[in-house]
């Protein structure tokens, strides 16, 4: 099974919907990201949670929300989508411990259309 | 801010020689650098991660060097195979903030 799942994997919208992108690990991470990648801007960071209790801004957080409902599930919400939030959305997850290590695992990723 | 390049023209090599990837970053001194690898339609999968004081480490036939000098990271892998063919994204965190910037990556093309 897979330790970083996305629901759903692919979605097709309407400007002007609310959509929910969820995200769920089973790795034990306390560390949650959410990502969007565009063809040629690489990923970019729209948020990330450190704990449940942790949420911060990464660097293109406008137009978007997150929950961290527990520790193993992060949902990023588009409150009103619009067509240049087209992208591939990846939710990732790191350990952070103090080693310095945490690489991140990452998500298959939701491909979301916004028309 | 942060920015972070990598050749964003594909690198096109014969199977067998060296493939060697470039990152470049400005500003700021990034604790570690990670590499990582991205097929088609998947998310990244982590390689590598070099930290500030180490010049170079070694996986198997991955090699990547770490030169803050020159605010550069070079990616290597030897004896490069077409199962080697996909995008190589570099990531850099800001003094163990855990808060990750990518580059845009270069898909590598291995042909046989």
């Amino acid at each position: 099974d897979a330790d970083v799942t996305q629901t759903p994997r692919n979605r097709i919208t309407k400007t002007g919907k609310r959509i929910m992108l969820e995200c769920s690990q089973t790795k034990g991470h306390d560390r949650m990201y959410w990502y969007r990648q565009d063809p040629g801007l690489g990923l970019r960071l729209i948020y990330y949670s450190f704990d449940v209790k942790d949420i911060n801004k990464g660097e293109i957080s406008d137009g978007y929300s997150v929950s961290r409902q527990a520790q193993a599930k992060f949902s990023l919400s588009l409150e009103s989508a619009i067509p240049n939030q087209t992208a591939l959305y990846f939710c990732a997850t790191s350990m952070g411990d103090q080693s310095g290590l945490n690489e991140q695992f990452f998500g298959p990723g939701t491909r979301l259309t916004v028309l | 801010s942060q920015k972070i390049e990598q050749n964003s023209e594909a690198l096109n090599i014969q199977e067998g020689k060296t493939a060697t990837l470039t990152c470049n970053y400005t500003n700021y001194s990034p604790a570690y650098l990670q590499w990582y690898r991205q097929d088609p339609g998947r998310g990244p999968v982590f390689l590598l991660l070099i930290r500030e004081n180490e010049k170079e480490k070694r996986k198997e036939r991955l090699k990547v060097t770490f030169d803050t000098t020159l605010k550069q990271s070079l990616f290597h892998i030897t004896a490069s195979q077409p199962a080697d063919s996909a995008t190589y994204l570099c990531a850099l965190d800001l003094y163990n903030f855990n808060k990750f910037y990518f580059g845009s990556g270069t898909k590598l093309n291995v042909k046989p």
